[in-house]
């Protein structure tokens, strides 16, 4: 079993829809979490952490659940430029130096 | 936005030679990384490194040597490469401030090996 585990996808989304994500961790000492974007054939870019209590970032809200060891990912109002993989990575390193492990990705293809 | 180079961006090379990814950044951060990404697969942590003169192995093993001489140079060396070898390579970058400070990526090397 993966120690990051999210759905590959494709999902397939109309322009306006509102998509989610999850990914589940199997290491309960995991210290912070995290939602990295990659399109294709390039480098991944942080789009959002994830905290606790949950947090919002225009469209993109990112929630956490430490007891179930989840993480989810919601889009509004999709765009075509969201179409990417969205990768879920978790920080189990000590404090202060970053040991991320991530997900396979989840694709995401917003059509008009 | 942090300022990561890689380069070659593209490398073709045939088996048994010798080759060294570059890795550089202007930012002035003390922590840098080489991860390893097979098409459609997840990242895998290969090298890392706290500071100069310190290197440590990440998760996957991996043939490759690394060495971090000056804060904003982090090369990667194959001594003979081989068409295992082949992926794609990506450096990163973060500041020293804990455990939310983003991975700065560099756009990453595709490397084949004939």
């Amino acid at each position: 079993r993966k120690e990051v585990e999210q759905d590959p996808g494709p999902f397939n989304v109309p322009e306006g829809a509102t998509v989610a994500f999850n990914c589940t961790y199997s290491n309960s000492a995991s210290q912070s979490f995290f939602w990295y974007r990659q399109d294709c054939r390039k480098e991944p870019k942080l789009l959002m952490s994830v905290y606790s209590s949950g947090n919002e970032d225009g469209r993109f809200t990112a929630q956490l659940n430490r007891a179930s060891q989840y993480i989810s990912l919601l889009i509004r109002d999709s765009k075509l430029s969201d179409s990417a993989t969205y990768l879920c990575v978790v920080n189990r390193g000590n404090t202060g130096f970053q040991k991320l492990v991530f997900g396979t990705g989840t694709r995401l293809l917003v059509s008009p | 936005e942090a300022d990561i180079y890689q380069t070659p961006r593209y490398l073709v090379i045939g088996t048994g030679k010798k080759i060294t990814l570059e890795c550089s950044q202007t930012m002035g951060h003390d922590k840098m990384y080489w991860y390893q990404q097979d098409p459609g697969m997840e990242l895998h942590l290969i090298h890392y490194s706290y500071g100069v003169n310190s290197t440590e192995k990440g998760d996957l093993s991996s043939e490759s040597t690394v060495s971090r001489i000056r804060t904003e140079h982090f090369p990667l060396t194959l001594e003979s490469a081989r068409p295992s070898h082949t992926s794609q390579y990506l450096c990163a970058s973060t500041p020293d401030r804990g455990n939310n400070s983003p991975l700065h990526f560099g756009n990453g090397t595709r490397l084949t090996v004939t």
